[in-house]
């Protein structure tokens, strides 16, 4: 089956750590998205990769760091210099404007993490 | 920088009612857009999606979207609700760049 996983679905972790959230994509979609859901403020965009070795901020990346060495994964982690870590959060992946030359395509999201801080 | 904003939090419908649920945007530049639904315990999804041409697109289950350029709206429609759409409707703008913005969100409850 074609689609993306985020593992795992529940964590937990104490105040002061980091931690790492997984998201795979089997789908062959170059950009992938982290968002961040709370109650109320919809998705808000926290990093994004349009293509491998490369990503960008999105509008609330303080406290977060990402990597995308390959095509197919984008972990998140969450460290302990974000305030308010406890959320759940989302993956997507989608066709790269840069590759369909236009602007970014329809996004395939995964179940999400939600992630408990202590 | 781009945003997005929807009118409607909370919709409370009964079965049958129409519904129209706003969405706008601010950006300078080409972008594409989309509405996505949350069922409950489900995972987010397409909707439907705006990309060029008619402006008015049709999706699934009977929903709609108008693309008003002069408004900056892109605005969801369906003529007859279900309780099966009760969900959560997202509205969101993708630009050249890459970058996606999603609106806060409009939590549709449609009554038996």
């Amino acid at each position: 089956d074609g689609g993306i996983t985020q593992s795992p679905k529940y964590l937990f972790r104490k105040e002061g750590q980091n931690v790492t959230l997984s998201c795979e994509q089997n789908l062959n979609h170059d950009a992938m998205y982290w968002y961040r859901q709370d109650p109320g403020q919809g998705l808000r965009l926290i990093y994004y990769s349009q293509i491998v070795n490369d990503f960008q901020k999105g509008d609330i990346a303080e406290g977060y760091s990402v990597s995308r060495e390959k095509k197919e994964s984008f972990p998140l982690t969450v460290t302990s210099a974000q305030k308010n870590p406890t959320a759940f959060y989302l993956c997507a992946s989608s066709i790269s404007p840069k590759r369909s030359g236009r602007a970014g395509d329809t996004q395939y999201f995964g179940p999400g993490t939600r992630l408990t801080v202590l | 920088a781009q945003s997005v904003s929807q009118h409607n939090h909370h919709v409370i419908l009964s079965e049958a009612a129409s519904l129209e649920l706003g969405c706008n945007y601010s950006y300078g530049g080409t972008v594409n857009l989309f509405w996505y639904v949350q069922y409950p315990g489900q995972h987010l999804q397409l909707l439907l999606k705006y990309f060029s041409g008619d402006p008015l697109v049709k999706g699934i289950k009977g929903f709609e979207a108008e693309f008003i350029k002069s408004k900056f709206s892109f605005n969801l429609r369906k003529p007859s609700v279900q309780w099966s759409d009760t969900a959560e409707y997202f509205c969101a703008v993708n630009t050249n760049a890459g970058k996606s913005t999603f609106g806060d969100g409009t939590t549709l409850t449609v009554k038996p």
